[in-house]
């Protein structure tokens, strides 16, 4: 079965490093997004990509983040200068264009220290 | 008032019973619903999907969609200690890309 695959599974970084998180969403699929979950919090919208562009954008995707699709099969999220409450689970997730359903990857578990 | 407002448990019953999880939300233009279960430290996984109102079965799962009340529910009869998750309502209006999470339930089927 077709699934989103997200790299690393873990990363801890010091704070004020960059941090890139790597996404293969479901080939053919055309909504790419990422999400993120504080431990023990809800899950939260970061960002929507189509059309190699972002169509939406929540109020914690601030100029720190940024996204990109450098190719036909990656998805990234950028951290610029990562901080303390960075600390979080960063989910992948992607849309076909004729469903309305949203796939998730197992995430990648960002630790500031 | 929250988007999407989900009791967070958690809820403990016992093996075999019926287990009802339930989500409200505000928004009426919230047209696509959804159920995921997320184990510890994993990605949130697809469980349902209905469209606007009624109900809809898969296997041991039910999901149940009222608008008028904006009410949504799921069903899981004959619990197993295997469906101990946290269970995360979802909605989508037909303008927006993203999905809107509830923030969860946490349900222990007890053997």
């Amino acid at each position: 079965e077709p699934e989103v695959t997200q790299t690393p599974s873990h990363q801890v970084t010091q704070m004020g490093q960059e941090v890139i998180l790597r996404c293969v969403p479901i080939s053919n699929h055309l909504y790419f997004y990422w999400y993120r979950q504080i431990l023990g919090q809800k899950v939260e919208f970061l960002v929507s990509f189509y059309n190699n562009e972002i169509s939406e954008k929540s109020e914690i995707f601030d100029d720190q983040f940024s996204v990109e699709r450098p190719d036909g099969s990656n998805f990234t999220l950028k951290i610029r200068s990562t901080k303390l409450e960075d600390s979080a689970m960063y989910f992948c997730a992607s849309r076909s264009g004729s469903e309305n359903t949203i796939y998730f990857g197992e995430g990648s578990w960002l630790t500031v220290v | 008032q929250k988007e999407v407002e989900q009791d967070p448990g958690p809820l403990s019953v016992p093996e075999g019973a019926i287990v009802s999880l339930n989500c409200t939300y505000s928004n009426s233009a919230f047209q696509y619903f959804m159920w995921y279960r997320q184990y510890s430290r994993k990605g949130p996984e697809l469980l349902m999907y209905t469209y606007s109102s009624g109900n809809k079965e898969d296997g041991r799962f039910t999901a149940q969609v009222d608008k008028s009340s904006k009410y949504i529910s799921l069903f899981i009869r004959d619990s197993q200690p295997s469906d101990s998750a946290t269970y995360l309502c979802a909605m989508r209006d037909s303008s927006a890309s993203k999905i809107i999470f509830g923030s969860g339930t946490r349900l222990s089927i007890r053997p």
